[in-house]
This record gives structure tokens, C-alpha cells and sequence, in this order.
């Protein structure tokens, strides 16, 4: 496989459930992102990692929470959600973070569904 | 802080007619610039990257332009195709933040 990959690409999910979206980047990138696209609103960054650790956390309420274990691998685990967080969640990699950033590279993103 | 605005926000189209898209910013400050597409339900395919210090990139049927000191970027598409449909989203990396503005998105419909 290439590029970005997301799993899964649908979730619904109850308000006390708990449950994780993957991402899985293939383009031997250091940086990974994950974003939150509402109906209406720009996209809205909510965590950034550079050589997995994590260098950038947007205000994101702590029932988000996000792990990355290798420089290929990002996690978003969700639990105790509301129905507002309901969107799609993308997750995105570079090159490298900062001035040298570069070109982002987007998967095909995570559509989330809380009842 | 940085504000991205697109307009218009929605475009329709006949087959075949060239367009462009506008995209403006609060601070000239940027430390390039990125177009990308979204299909409807879908992720973001990056289109076009332009740093500080170009004016322009061109790839296939579109040109991208970066005029900073008038806050002000353009994405050109010649000769359009129903194909071209999709969301179109300019973002920008300040300098020094290290992040991506997005803006909303400008809608296009291209009909045959």
C-alpha cells in the first residue's frame, strides 16, 4: 500500500463507548496530524507528531485522546463523546514539522457518528 | 491571528469554460501555500504547493498563483470537466506557526 490509509472509514458509536480510529502512513514521514472537518468550518487541526512525540495539542478536549507508537502509526482513541463530535476525522503526514513541513498528505479520513 | 478566506463559495459551471478560484489572507507572513481537493465524503488530495518565494506552479490544467503582498492567491483551471468537481480548499503555513489555515472551501460543479 501508499500514502495515507485510515480504518475505519465509518464508526458509529454510542456516548459511553469507547473506540479507536488508525492511521498508517507509508511515505517514511516524520510528522502525522490529525484533523477535524465539521460541516461549514474549516478544518480544524487537533494534534500534531514529529518523530513520535507530540508537539502540537489544539485545545482538544481530553475525551480525545492520541497515541503514536512508531513514526508510521497514529491513533485517535474516543471515548465518553458527544453527539457534536460527530464529523470526519482526517489524518494527514509530511515530510517533517516545523519550517521544513513541506507538502501534506491526506487519507481518506474517518466519517464518526456519535448517538 | 491568520484568517483564510475562499470565494465564491460555491461555483457552477458549463463543460469546457476556464475559471478561477479565489483564495485571501489576513497576514502576508506565509511560508507557503497549498491547494488541495476534496471529493465529496473523501480526504484531501494536495493539487498544488507554493512557497514564499514563488509566484506560481503549474501542473496539468491548473496554475496556481501567490501574489503575498496583497494577501491574495488564485487557482487557475483551464478548461474544466465535470471530472473537475469536487470541494477545492487553499491552507497556508504561517511562518513560525508550523500549522496549516485552512480555509471553508469553494464548491465547484462542472456539468456536462
Amino acid at each position: 500500500e501508499t500514502g495515507v490509509t485510515q480504518t475505519p472509514r465509518h464508526l458509529v458509536m454510542g456516548m459511553t463507548n469507547k473506540k479507536s480510529l488508525k492511521c498508517e502512513q507509508h511515505l517514511g514521514h516524520n510528522a502525522m496530524y490529525w484533523y477535524k472537518q465539521s460541516a461549514k468550518k474549516p478544518l480544524e487541526l487537533m494534534f500534531v507528531y514529529s518523530l513520535e512525540e507530540r508537539v502540537e495539542n489544539n485545545s482538544v478536549p481530553s475525551r480525545f485522546s492520541p497515541e503514536c507508537p512508531n513514526s508510521s502509526h497514529l491513533f485517535l482513541h474516543l471515548h465518553t463523546l458527544q453527539p457534536e463530535d460527530s464529523a470526519l476525522y482526517l489524518c494527514a503526514s509530511s515530510q517533517d514539522w516545523g519550517f521544513s513541513t513541506g507538502e501534506l498528505f491526506f487519507g481518506e479520513g474517518s466519517r464518526l457518528t456519535v448517538l | 491571528k491568520q484568517e483564510v478566506t475562499q470565494i465564491p463559495a460555491a461555483l457552477s459551471v458549463p463543460e469546457g469554460e476556464n475559471l478561477v478560484l479565489n483564495c485571501s489572507f489576513t497576514d502576508s507572513a506565509i511560508y507557503n501555500l497549498q491547494w488541495f481537493r476534496q471529493d465529496p465524503g473523501k480526504g484531501l488530495t494536495s493539487l498544488l504547493l507554493i512557497q514564499s518565494s514563488q509566484r506560481e506552479q503549474t501542473s496539468g490544467r491548473l496554475n496556481a498563483s501567490l501574489d503575498k503582498s496583497s494577501g491574495r492567491s488564485t487557482l487557475y483551471i483551464a478548461a474544466s470537466q465535470p471530472g473537475d468537481s469536487a470541494t477545492y480548499l487553499c491552507a497556508l503555513m504561517n511562518s513560525g506557526y508550523s500549522t496549516l489555515t485552512f480555509g471553508k472551501g469553494t464548491m465547484l460543479l462542472v456539468s456536462p
